[in-house]
């Protein structure tokens, strides 16, 4: 079975610019959620959607959010980059029917900001 | 919310060498517990998991035990190999999130 795909890998973006990223889960699962990672931060939440909907949101501005379709790829925008935006965003999913909370991870997207 | 501790790093061993990474975590109500690892570029593998007190997680050689009492989570080999160095991420799960510690980088020399 694939695994979580994530594009595009790198992505060299100026600040004040918007960018969006993308995230396909693996087959059959349906929730999906993000992460930031970052050498100060370490890994920190981003949100979490399941059908489409946003189910919970970690502690960052509403520079940042995200969206689910209906068949369950998500992507994530952040709007007016800051240099500090500058990270590895991960993906991951969860498969279904199962309280754990065991998540499985894509590669990540290299946004770095100048 | 949740927090997670973790032993600071980096951690250089030499090969066949006993290897333990210290976790400990604070969680209202009790979480499943992870431990993943990430090589250079990659993203997050999943190495072990457990959901309740006294589980053992268990995979590739590594071991953990959900310790309720203590509230830890350690992971340990007992002979590590070169292809085991990476970064190490302990990681609890509640409220469908993981919160994860800080990492620990192993190195391990031939």
């Amino acid at each position: 079975k694939a695994g979580v795909t994530q594009t595009p890998r790198y992505l060299i973006k100026t600040r004040g610019q918007q960018v969006t990223l993308s995230c396909s889960p693996i087959s059959g699962h349906r929730s999906v959620s993000w992460y930031q990672q970052t050498p100060g931060q370490g890994l920190q939440f981003l949100f979490e959607y399941f059908s489409e909907t946003q189910r919970n949101k970690g502690n960052f501005p509403g520079r940042f959010s995200g969206r689910q379709f209906s068949n369950s790829r998500s992507e994530m925008n952040v709007s007016t980059l800051e240099l500090g935006d500058s990270a590895l965003y991960l993906c991951a999913s969860s498969p279904p029917f199962q309280a754990h909370h065991e998540q499985y991870f894509g590669p990540g997207t290299r946004l770095t900001v100048t | 919310g949740d927090s997670v501790t973790q032993m600071e790093g980096p951690v250089t061993l030499s090969e066949e060498a006993f290897l333990t990474i210290n976790c400990t975590y604070t969680a209202t109500g009790y979480p499943s517990l992870f431990w993943y690892v990430q090589y250079p570029g990659e993203g997050l593998q999943l190495l072990l998991k457990a959901t309740k007190a006294d589980d053992k997680g268990s995979n590739k050689g590594f071991e953990a035990t959900y310790r309720k009492e203590t509230t830890s989570f350690h992971l340990e080999k007992g002979s590590v190999q070169v292809s085991d160095s990476a970064v190490y991420f302990c990681a609890s799960g509640s409220a469908r999130q993981l919160t994860f510690g800080s990492g620990t980088q192993l190195t391990v020399l031939p």
